[in-house]
């Protein structure tokens, strides 16, 4: 019965290599966003989906690469992984006609 | 742009102590205000919310007021347990749409200590 899940919890990885973390939400909310939190706990936002559409799109490289399937579903893939990417991921959602989100219990990336 | 300001931590006090966490914000139009407690190793929870100005929110004995004229949003507990060491993130949604990404600040990390 979880709300937002995320998979998988942790992921180690090595440069140069191809990821993906996936999430999913049975709220039956209409907006989903990815969130990336560094070492200092510092939380911003990536991108964030309407409807399966890409609404926002914030400052983050070409090498990421958000695919939502359905409104349910926010996957995010990453390319070419670099030692900066490492943080914790956190996807969430929320409904445009209320104001409430919930957030997955985030992925840990490290890449090494 | 729209952004929230937070005291520093960490934030460390003994148990039964009375904590304030400072939260400030800079909005266009009228935001919604909340609270976020990411306990260790965990994922965000919600504690609690305001959606307008003078509204209370209030949770597991920790509590926050909407105040538009000082823009703030200062989150209180009048006794506080070893079991609320955490970091605590003020956040708003701007333009009060839930369709809007929450723009946080940069957490306050709370160590009670027994």
């Amino acid at each position: 019965d979880t709300a937002v899940s995320q998979t998988p919890k942790y992921l180690v990885t090595q440069m140069g290599n191809d990821k993906s973390i996936k999430c999913e939400q049975n709220l039956g909310h209409d907006t989903m966003y990815w969130y990336k939190q560094d070492s200092k706990k510092f939380l911003k936002i990536m991108f964030s989906y309407n409807n399966k559409e890409l609404i926002i799109n914030e400052t983050v490289p070409n090498r990421f690469s958000p695919k939502s399937p359905d409104k349910a579903h926010l996957n995010l893939h990453i390319n070419s992984l670099e030692l900066g990417d490492s943080a914790v991921y956190f996807c969430a959602s929320s409904q445009s006609t209320g104001i409430g989100y919930t957030f997955g219990s985030g992925t840990r990336l490290t890449v090494v | 742009g729209d952004s929230v300001t937070q005291m520093e931590g960490p934030v460390t006090l003994s148990e039964e102590a009375f904590l304030t966490i400072n939260c400030t914000y800079t909005a266009t139009g009228y935001p919604s205000l909340f609270w976020y407690v990411q306990y260790p190793g965990e994922g965000l929870q919600l504690l609690l919310k305001a959606t307008k100005a003078d509204d209370k929110g209030s949770n597991k004995g920790f509590e926050a007021t909407y105040r538009k004229e000082t823009t703030s949003f200062h989150l209180e507990k009048g006794s506080v347990q070893v079991s609320d060491s955490a970091v605590y993130f003020c956040a708003l949604s701007p333009r009060n749409s839930g369709n809007t990404p929450l723009v946080f600040g940069k957490g306050t990390r709370l160590s009670v200590i027994a």
